[in-house]
């Protein structure tokens, strides 16, 4: 049972660069969310996406965006890049209606932009 | 919204039990309790999961009081490898969605 798998592992951006993440999500889960996490932070939410559409979405500017594809599995897109968009971007999938209950995570995609 | 509580950091040694508690309050009453490991440049892993009283599993104890305001992730005969970063996350009571995440407490565990 794969857990879930996120692309790629690192990559480097030159800044006003564009981005896209890729996140497949556990095998039986709908859901999934996108967080971003600076050295030394927690994990600070972005949004999330089920039945393909955003659900809710956290205090980061329109410069990120996502999608939600018909097999659950999502991107994240950053615009613009800026210096501060230099983090570990972790996904996570879940359970509609679950919450934290069986909230699993990827092993995040760890972006640098120079 | 929820608010989580957790100490920034603790020490302890090899061979000892470690317990970090999480102070919650307004959270989800339909939801679960869970703590995650993470381990730097790594995805948060996840450690145990409960609901109300004790849980335990193969690596920990959960801890619950009965008014779920807290919770006590129980560390037993704690190794090197066990130095991480341990966040709690519970469910928001306000929204049926929104998770809130405990600031982390970084565990450093000295032989």
């Amino acid at each position: 049972d794969a857990g879930v798998t996120q692309s790629p592992t690192h990559l480097i951006k030159t800044r006003g660069q564009q981005v896209t993440l890729r996140c497949s999500p556990k095998s039986g889960h709908d859901t999934v969310s996108w967080y971003q996490q600076a050295l030394g932070q927690g994990p600070q939410f972005i949004f999330q996406y089920y039945e393909e559409e955003e659900r809710q979405r956290g205090n980061f500017p329109d410069r990120f965006s996502g999608h939600q594809f018909p097999n659950y599995s999502s991107e994240l897109n950053v615009n613009a890049l800026l210096l501060g968009d230099s983090a570990l971007y972790l996904c996570a999938s879940s359970l509609a209606g679950e919450l934290t209950l069986g909230y699993t995570f990827g092993s995040g995609t760890r972006l640098t932009v120079v | 919204l929820a608010k989580t509580t957790q100490p920034i950091s603790m020490d302890s040694y090899e061979g000892q039990e470690v317990n970090i508690t999480c102070s919650h309050n307004n959270i989800a009453t339909n939801d679960y309790i869970t703590w995650y490991q993470q381990f730097p440049s790594q995805g948060p892993r996840f450690i145990i999961q409960g609901y109300k009283t004790k849980v335990t599993n193969e690596v920990a104890s959960l801890f619950i009081p009965a008014d779920r305001k807290s919770s006590t992730l129980s560390l037993p005969r704690v190794s090197l490898s066990d130095t991480a970063v341990y966040y709690c996350l519970v469910g928001d009571g306000d929204s049926n969605y929104q998770l809130i995440w405990g600031a982390g407490t970084k565990l450093i565990i000295k032989p």
